[in-house]
């Protein structure tokens, strides 16, 4: 799977739009880009995912350039709650679909 | 709906003793995986289950750990003989039939060898 890079910590002010890079600048066609999150003491939990077209949820937003080398993962009004490390994950066809590989991830620390 | 349940939540052994965890994934789901991470390093996968079947166990690290799914429910995880560098959080993970459908984690065991 494709590596990622992501900075290994950010800060928000509660209620600002938090914007969370990743770079991963071998991803292949058949890759989708996916976001997890982990709350301190708390499992993985998904947040979104996507391949080429931006995609929005409930929880966030997903931008991903056209070249498909970088994706951005918007907050859009942070919460103290949202304090967390985020994953980018590339998954794909080398992983047989099914295995997420996490790297370090960014830190977000979101303050009153 | 029930989420992803661990059991136990927290467990203290010695080196050498076995220890067994417990999956709950969500009912229906036909994939279950297992993920963990050892003090400082990344969350790593161990294996990942459809139904019964183990369909990848590339991520387990050797032969003291075992993992089973009998009848296709919930899993076991299996640590025996326990070593020091097996201390860690360890995840399971659920997801439905389908290649791109999230999964699903429960809470983790904090697993200590002393």
């Amino acid at each position: 799977d494709a590596k990622t890079t992501q900075p290994p910590s950010m800060d928000c002010a509660e209620g600002r739009a938090a914007n969370l890079p990743c770079n991963h600048s071998t991803i292949s066609g058949n890759e989708y880009v996916y976001w997890y999150r982990q709350i301190h003491s708390q499992g993985p939990q998904y947040i979104i995912h996507g391949l080429k077209n931006n995609e929005t949820n409930e929880m966030a937003s997903l931008i991903i350039t056209e070249d498909r080398k970088s994706s951005t993962l918007i907050l859009p009004h942070a919460t103290l709650r949202d304090t967390a490390v985020y994953y980018c994950i590339v998954r794909g066809l080398n992983s047989g679909y099914s295995t997420l590989t996490f790297g370090k991830g960014t830190m977000l620390l979101v303050s009153p | 709906e029930a989420g992803v349940t661990q059991f136990p939540s927290h467990s203290v052994i010695e080196k050498g003793q076995t220890v067994t965890l417990r999956c709950d994934p969500i009912s229906g789901h036909d994939n279950l995986y297992w993920y963990r991470r050892v003090m400082g390093k990344e969350i790593k996968f161990l294996l990942h289950f459809v139904k019964e079947s183990k369909q990848d166990e590339s991520g387990m690290p050797n032969n003291r750990f075992l993992a089973e799914r009998t009848g296709g429910t919930y899993s076991t995880l299996k640590v025996q003989p326990a070593e020091l560098e097996d201390s860690g959080v360890y995840f399971c993970a659920s997801s439905p039939t389908g290649s791109y459908n999230e999964q699903f984690f429960g809470p983790g065991t904090r697993l200590t060898v002393l």
